[in-house]
């Protein structure tokens, strides 16, 4: 009965190749965000979906697709991977501007 | 758009020792204030959050935190640190009716035995 999912939990590909994570959440949210926490800890918002909608889309590159087919669901799409996409990234999700909750955590590395 | 800064990158402190790690806030109006921990390899936990009322909040695992407008602080407390409580500790900023939150930089808490 987690309430914060994702998949995978790590993830080890090369250089060029795309990945997807996958974030889901069963709290009856309807906002969800993605973060990237590089190796300073530093936790940077990339997306955020309310309704299945974007409503933030900070300064990322566009090899970053977020896709949510529902709102319990936000899953992120990387193209063409590069060495400094390696870092951990965050799902959460949100019930209007309230608390979010964090998944694990997906703990990307690029070879 | 808000922000928030934490001062100190890492603490370090005895255990059974008290403990305050510092939160400085940036935001016109009053915000919504947060403090999340996370251990290592872990996800972020919520310990405590600030959303209006009593200004002295108490969260889980014994820690409080006080709102001070005058002073734009969150700090987060302790009066008693144990070795579990050795983690990164995140405070972060959010607004009423805008799902954009941000977070400070951390601080890395070091429990001495």
């Amino acid at each position: 009965d987690t309430a914060v999912s994702q998949t995978p939990k790590y993830l080890v590909t090369q250089m060029g190749n795309d990945k997807s994570i996958k974030c889901e959440q069963n709290l009856g949210h309807d906002t969800m965000y993605w973060y990237k926490q590089d190796s300073k800890k530093f936790l940077k918002i990339m997306f955020s979906y309310n309704n299945k909608e974007l409503i933030i889309n900070e300064t990322v590159p566009n090899r970053f697709s977020p896709k949510s087919p529902d709102k319990a669901h936000l899953n992120l799409h990387i193209n063409s991977l590069e060495l400094g996409d390696s870092a951990v990234y965050f799902c959460a999700s949100s019930q209007d501007a309230g608390t979010q909750y964090f998944g694990p955590g997906t703990r990307l590395l690029v070879l | 758009a808000q922000s928030v800064t934490q001062p100190d990158i890492h603490i370090t402190v005895s255990e059974g020792a008290s403990l305050e790690l510092r939160c400085n806030y940036s935001y016109g109006a009053t915000p919504y204030l947060f403090w999340y921990v996370q251990s290592p390899g872990q996800g972020l936990q919520l310990l405590l959050k600030y959303f209006s009322g009593d200004t002295l909040v108490q969260g889980i695992k014994g820690f409080e935190a006080e709102f001070k407008r005058s002073q734009s602080s969150f700090n987060l407390r302790k009066p008693s640190v144990h070795w579990s409580d050795a983690a990164e500790y995140f405070c972060a900023v959010g607004v009423r009716n805008n799902n954009d939150m941000r977070f400070g930089a951390g601080t890395r808490l070091t429990v001495k035995p």
